[in-house]
């Protein structure tokens, strides 16, 4: 069964400042996606990116990119210009390409944003 | 913009008792799905629906659990008798098709006491 693994319960940045959230995922499938949800204390689930993991180039969503390392199985979220409105748990998505394409999903990350 | 609707947003039951959670898929999506999360935890995948049926479903998803899609617009979670452990976020997840953005609703908090 595939797995999704983020290992920092916790992080913190400064306003306007870079951080980085690490996932790392197991799977034996080749063909793939994989997510980043934002969770607010709202805690509705909303998409903030998605890599195909056929494609090499790594997704970017205005302030937000991605490292996409397939071999590594690694797949890592960075924060630009961090915003206030950032801070929520950031959830780590894997889905399988066929059959229902359920997501498997982190524990999470909190992300403070100090101003 | 369209978006999943979900109805209660809160509901308190008494252990034994059967709820029904609704959600309102976006309107030209054809894949449905129920995840949970109990407070301070993951999201856990429950079930998907396609087509009128159950496409997969994990192992929390026992026969007290079910499905419906009743009219071709609501879809349902019906928990036959609940118990203290089922008390969690239950989110309703809908996508035009595999593999796109999962478009999550509000989410139902339910408590069993």
């Amino acid at each position: 069964a595939q797995t999704v693994t983020q290992s920092q319960p916790e992080m913190s940045v400064q306003e306007a400042e870079t951080v980085t959230l690490s996932c790392t995922y197991d799977t034996s499938e080749s063909d793939y996606y994989l997510f980043w949800y934002k969770q607010p204390p709202s805690r509705q689930m909303i998409l903030v990116i998605r890599q195909e993991a056929y494609k090499q180039q790594n997704a970017t969503e205005n302030r937000f990119s991605v490292n996409f390392q397939k071999a590594a199985k690694s797949f890592s979220l960075k924060i630009s210009d961090s915003q206030l409105g950032d801070a929520a748990m950031y959830f780590c998505a894997y889905s399988n390409q066929g059959g229902s394409e359920k997501l498997v999903f982190g524990k999470g990350t909190k992300l403070t944003v100090n101003p | 913009e369209p978006e999943v609707t979900q109805t209660p947003s809160h509901q308190v039951t008494q252990m034994g008792q059967e709820v029904i959670l609704r959600c309102v898929p976006i309107s030209n999506h054809l894949y449905f799905y129920w995840y949970r999360q109990i407070l301070g935890q993951k999201v856990e995948f429950l079930v998907s629906f396609y087509n009128n049926e159950i496409s997969e479903k994990s192992e929390i998803f026992d026969d007290q659990f079910s499905v419906e899609r009743p009219d071709g617009s609501n879809f349902t979670l019906k928990i036959r008798s609940t118990k203290l452990e089922d008390s969690a976020m239950y989110f309703c997840a809908s996508t035009a098709w595999r593999g796109d953005e999962q478009y999550f609703g509000p989410g139902t908090r339910l408590t069993v006491t």
